[in-house]
């Protein structure tokens, strides 16, 4: 089945630790998006790429990283500048709006990070 | 980044209809989503306004006023398993794809 496929779903880190969520989708999507999600706010862009080997910072991007070495792959890298890490993070792809298509996102299921 | 505005908390009895209502700022979008979020799970698409008017998908339905930045979600005959949370978000205007959400609206459906 096509999807989004983040892992790990939950992960722990001790402060000052760099760790690394990943997302693979095969929808044949040509772009992506990390969003973060902490209560009572709304999801926020961390970094987004529509085309292989180009990403671009979002409204949040300090203290994460990313790459966009395949279409399929977008993995996210929260580092220890990141200050306040602990969060829900979510994977989202789509392809450009059309006449045939809304563009929507399709998100993963999430990866919960919690920094000890 | 441009500001979408829902209320935090709407309450429903189960079979009956609650109005989610969403406002932004006009000049910074083009169209708005919708989309449902069970707790702890990923959001789900639910529609989809470019332009103004109202979008009818069974239950639920969702209208579009360009001019006034205005946008509700209306979900009718309410069950159980609509008691969730109701994302609205702006399609920004500088590039495809990149959207603006608001906090989400949680929907408590009481028997």
């Amino acid at each position: 089945d096509g999807g989004i496929t983040q892992s790990p779903k939950y992960l722990f880190r001790k402060e000052g630790q760099n760790v690394t969520l990943s997302c693979e989708q095969n929808l044949n999507h040509d772009a992506m998006y990390w969003y973060r999600q902490d209560p009572g706010q709304g999801l926020r862009l961390i970094y987004y790429s529509q085309i292989v080997n180009d990403f671009q910072k979002g409204d949040i991007a300090e203290g994460y990283s990313v790459s966009r070495e395949k279409k399929e792959s977008f993995p996210l890298t929260v580092t220890s500048a990141q200050k306040n890490p602990t969060a829900f993070y979510l994977c989202a792809s789509s392809i450009a709006p059309g006449p045939m298509n809304t563009g929507e996102l399709f998100f993963g299921e999430g990866s919960r990070l919690t920094v000890l | 980044g441009q500001n979408i505005d829902q209320p935090t908390e709407m309450t429903a009895t189960e079979g009956a209809i609650v109005q989610i209502n969403c406002t932004y700022q006009t000049s910074g979008f083009n169209g708005l989503f919708w989309y449902q979020q069970h707790a702890g799970e990923a959001p789900t698409f639910l529609s989809y306004n470019v332009l103004d008017g109202l979008e009818e998908k069974g239950r639920f339905s969702s209208f579009l006023s360009r001019s006034k930045g205005y946008s509700y979600l209306l979900l009718k005959e309410l069950q159980m398993k609509d008691s969730a949370s109701y994302l609205c978000a702006g399609i920004l205007t500088d590039s495809w794809g990149k959207l603006q959400f608001g906090a989400g609206t949680q929907v408590v459906v009481t028997p």
